[in-house]
């Protein structure tokens, strides 16, 4: 099985509000990372988060990571129509550096 | 440069065929990746190369032999592929700095090859 699963699977939003995508994940990690995917193309790292970090900022996005509940989160805030895309989490199994697991995805289409 | 390229960007191929999937970075990296990707699906890794020499291999099927000859190519090699391995295949590369290390590295992306086998 996989070592994230997201929700919403899906998510459909007007341009201007916020997205909100949630990631779990199942064992110990030493960082996640988020990545986003236009459709039918390569994945595009977005941000990285320790597993020592709470919070962390980079432009429009805003990732938490709450490793006592192995989740995160990636808010996007006012959102805009070249945001729609396919958003990734990722973390490695604590086994070396290189084995990345990427979890189930969440479909965000935003209407211009 | 922070481009990862991969050639052919499409692949149409018989059960019998061998082709040759390519993916090349100039960044200097020591890490490269192959990953398949079904529609509506998450990236799967396959393969791992460290510093030229093969470092993960996820229970890959045979057919699909990994190859790379320096440390700014990596190559796929199919043959006798079945038409459930038709997908979009991923290359990517890190640094390589983690080895050993534990900690993850930022990916860099190739565009991916989609391939389609009849």
């Amino acid at each position: 099985s996989q070592q994230g699963e997201e929700d919403p699977q899906a998510l459909s939003i007007q341009e201007g509000e916020n997205a909100t995508m949630n990631c779990s994940y199942k064992t110990s990690i030493n960082n996640l990372q988020w990545y986003r995917q236009n459709s039918g193309r390569g994945l595009v790292h977005l941000i990285l988060i320790r597993s020592n970090e709470r919070e962390k900022h980079s432009g429009r996005l805003r990732v938490t990571l709450d490793t006592s509940k192995k989740s995160s989160s990636l808010l996007i805030t006012a959102s805009r129509a070249a945001d729609t895309a396919s958003y990734f989490c990722a973390t490695d199994l604590n086994t070396g550096g290189f084995k990345t697991i990427f979890g189930a995805g969440t479909r965000l289409f935003v209407k211009a | 440069d922070t481009e990862v390229t991969q050639t052919p960007k499409h692949l149409v191929m018989g059960m019998t065929n061998k082709k040759s999937l390519k993916c090349e970075q100039h960044m200097g990296h020591r890490a490269m990746y192959w990953y398949k990707q079904k529609a509506k699906k998450p990236p799967e890794l396959m393969f791992v190369y460290s510093y030229e020499k093969l470092s993960i291999n996820e229970s890959v099927p045979s057919r699909f032999s990994p190859e790379c000859p320096n440390s700014s190519l990596l190559n796929l090699h199919l043959h006798a592929l079945q038409p459930e391995d038709s997908a979009l295949y991923l290359c990517a590369s890190s640094q390589g700095r983690a080895r050993g290390s534990g900690r993850q590295e930022t990916q860099y992306f190739g565009p991916g090859t989609r391939l389609l086998v009849l």
